[in-house]
Parts: C-alpha cells; structure tokens; sequence
C-alpha cells in the first residue's frame, strides 16, 4: 500500500515550458488536492476534484489546469511555466467528509522554474 | 474570512523543554481543527485532531484542546525530543462540500540536544 505518490520528485523549467506532474493513490479516495507550499505562507490550495471527471477551482488557480480522468489519479499541468511557479508541490487525498476525515499527503515535488 | 493564524518561527528549545506552539483560528460555523507535521523533505502528515468544542486531541505526547470561547487550539509537548524537530502546521476544515483544509502558515520547531 502505497498511499499517495508523486512524480516526479524534482524538475528545473526554463520560463514558457510546460509540464505536467502526476499524482497517485491508492486508498479509494474521492477527493483530491493540490497545494503549493512556499516559505512563510504555508499551503495554498490551488485545484481539487470531488470524484472522477471532475475538478474545481481552489485558492490560487491562475496558470494551472488539471484532470481527473481516473479515479486513482490526479494531474496538475503548467502550460507555460513562470518562475512565480517556483514552489514545492503537494497533492494530497482523503474519503468524503465525516467525523474522521484527513487528508492524506504525497512526498512533494519540488519546482524551479528559470 | 476563515482563517488560521499560528505563532511564527523558529522556535528553539533544549531537548526536555516544554513546548506550546500557539494556533487561532477564524471561521463561520463549527470547523474541524488539526495540528499537522512536517518531518524535513517529507510531506505532511496529521499529527492530532478535534472536532468539537472542548474536544482534546492527543498523539505522540502532544496535545490540543478544542477552544471555542477563544477560537484557539495551542500545541503543547511536556518534554520534546530532538526527532520532534520539524514544521508544525495548524489547520482548520469547514463542515462544507470537498473538505477543503485551511492552514496555517506553520512554525518550524528545532530541538537541541
């Protein structure tokens, strides 16, 4: 059992490339994050999905798009990167409300963008 | 808005000190309330948590009491440990639709021996 994974664990862009990082779980989660972190402003939402086939818009969603065309995955896409992009990633899962909820968070991938 | 606002860092201690780390929080209606962790090149993980009023949330040694008089859910270790240094993030999660987590601007926490 896994949990939650990312791929890839670094990468360096130069400014107008384009990307895509990958996210996977293992757990049946319905729902899934992605945030970037960045020092002193904690973890910013950027999109998150309810369930496959769909996603919504969080916190900080400008220069991002992502999908959710399986249920288990959950990728987040920079178009064309800017070095305000520089940032660590997380995504992060978790089962519909209730009581007991958490979420559960990949390793991270860490981005610089030139 | 909602929001959660902890003490800034770092914060050092000796090895066996006592610790509180303070946590407030603004939100609409009853949140759920979390202390999460994060180890160096890890991601987060959840440390403890409370979902109503005057709940405590304990694990590892630490603690938090749910406040709701003073929206306020301080971290407290009685004697922390050198393998206790890391980010702590406080957080709150609205009862609404996706779950959506809001937190804190964390507090790193080093500890010397």
């Amino acid at each position: 059992n896994a949990g939650v994974t990312q791929t890839p664990k670094f990468r360096v862009l130069k400014t107008g490339q384009s990307m895509t990082l990958l996210c996977a779980q293992d757990m049946n989660h319905e729902y899934m994050y992605w945030y970037r972190q960045d020092p002193g402003m904690g973890l910013r939402l950027i999109h998150y999905s309810v369930g496959e086939g769909t996603t919504a818009k969080g916190e900080v969603p400008d220069g991002y798009n992502v999908s959710r065309l399986k249920k288990q995955n959950f990728l987040l896409g920079l178009e064309s990167a800017a070095p305000s992009q520089t940032s660590v990633y997380f995504c992060a899962s978790g089962l519909r409300g209730g009581s007991s909820y958490e979420q559960y968070f990949g390793p991270g991938t860490r981005l610089t963008v030139t | 808005g909602n929001s959660v606002t902890q003490m800034e860092g770092p914060v050092t201690l000796s090895e066996e000190a006592f610790l509180t780390i303070n946590c407030t929080y603004t939100a609409t209606g009853y949140p759920s309330l979390f202390w999460y962790v994060q180890y160096p090149g890890e991601g987060l993980q959840l440390l403890l948590k409370a979902t109503k009023a005057d709940d405590k949330g304990s694990n590892k040694g630490f603690e938090a009491t749910y406040r709701k008089e003073t929206t306020s859910f301080h971290l407290e270790k009685g004697s922390v440990q050198v393998s206790d240094s890391a980010v702590y993030f406080c957080a709150l999660r609205l009862d609404s639709s996706a779950s959506k987590i809001i937190f804190g601007s964390g507090t790193r926490l080093s500890i010397r021996p």
